[in-house]
């Protein structure tokens, strides 16, 4: 069964660092970019960015509200993508989803069941 | 312009066709994809590329393109589909992602 698990939510304070992981199964991690979506309390769905296979370089890309504080990592021999978040602020209070992202047209064809993050003091 | 707007909310009677669109000037060059997304769940795609249709998804459910402008159409709603419908593109810059606002569909 292809899935995607995020881990590593929780409560944390304004100015500090959290890193959330992705733990896919049932298909070729090192095929597929990978994009992190976040949804904020009763928001819609937000792009945080994403990184491509190794077999298009592996760079990344990032929303312009959290380029600079967070960065997208992967590990192709654990099957594992990370976001790495520093400098939170309370506006990045969301629900994190992790998600396969396929074609030229970019669509987002597995979602993991997404993991909270909450920013406060 | 790295926006798409859809509307914020849309209604349909059971069993009738209902459309749900979004703008934006990036889709004059990219395909949209649509996701649907119920209280408490991950989202879920529905179509992407031109009009495609993952395993699962039933043939209800059909995309199409003009100009700027993506839709989304449901022919025969059901009770099920009553969600929240999102979509998204590249942006014109090709190496962003940007997400419309999403449509809340009421089946009546």
């Amino acid at each position: 069964e292809v899935q995607l698990v995020e881990s590593g939510g929780g409560l944390v304070q304004p100015g500090r660092s959290r890193r959330l992981s992705c733990t896919a199964s049932g298909f070729t991690f090192g095929d597929y970019a990978m994009s992190w979506v976040r949804q904020a309390p009763g928001k819609g769905l937000e792009w945080v960015g994403f990184i491509r296979s190794k077999a298009y370089g592996g760079t990344t890309e990032y929303a312009a509200s959290v380029k600079g504080r967070f960065t997208i990592s992967r590990d192709d021999s654990k099957s594992i993508a990370y976001l790495q978040m520093n400098r939170l602020k309370t506006e990045d209070t969301a629900v994190y989803f992790c998600t396969r992202t396929s074609g030229y047209y970019y669509h987002m064809d597995v979602w993991g069941k997404g993991t909270t993050v909450t920013v406060s003091s | 312009s790295s926006e798409l707007t859809q509307d914020p909310a849309v209604s349909v009677a059971l069993g009738q066709t209902v459309r749900i669109t979004c703008q934006g000037d990036s889709l004059r060059g990219y395909f949209a994809s649509w996701y649907q997304q119920k209280p408490g769940q991950a989202p879920v795609l529905v179509i992407y590329g031109k009009d495609n249709r993952p395993s699962g998804i039933p043939d209800r459910f059909s995309g199409s393109s003009s100009g700027n402008t993506a839709s989304l159409t449901i022919t025969g709603a059901q009770a099920e589909d009553d969600a929240d419908y999102y979509c998204n593109s590249r942006d014109s810059s090709g190496n962003h992602v940007v997400f419309g606002g999403g449509t809340k569909l009421t089946v009546l």
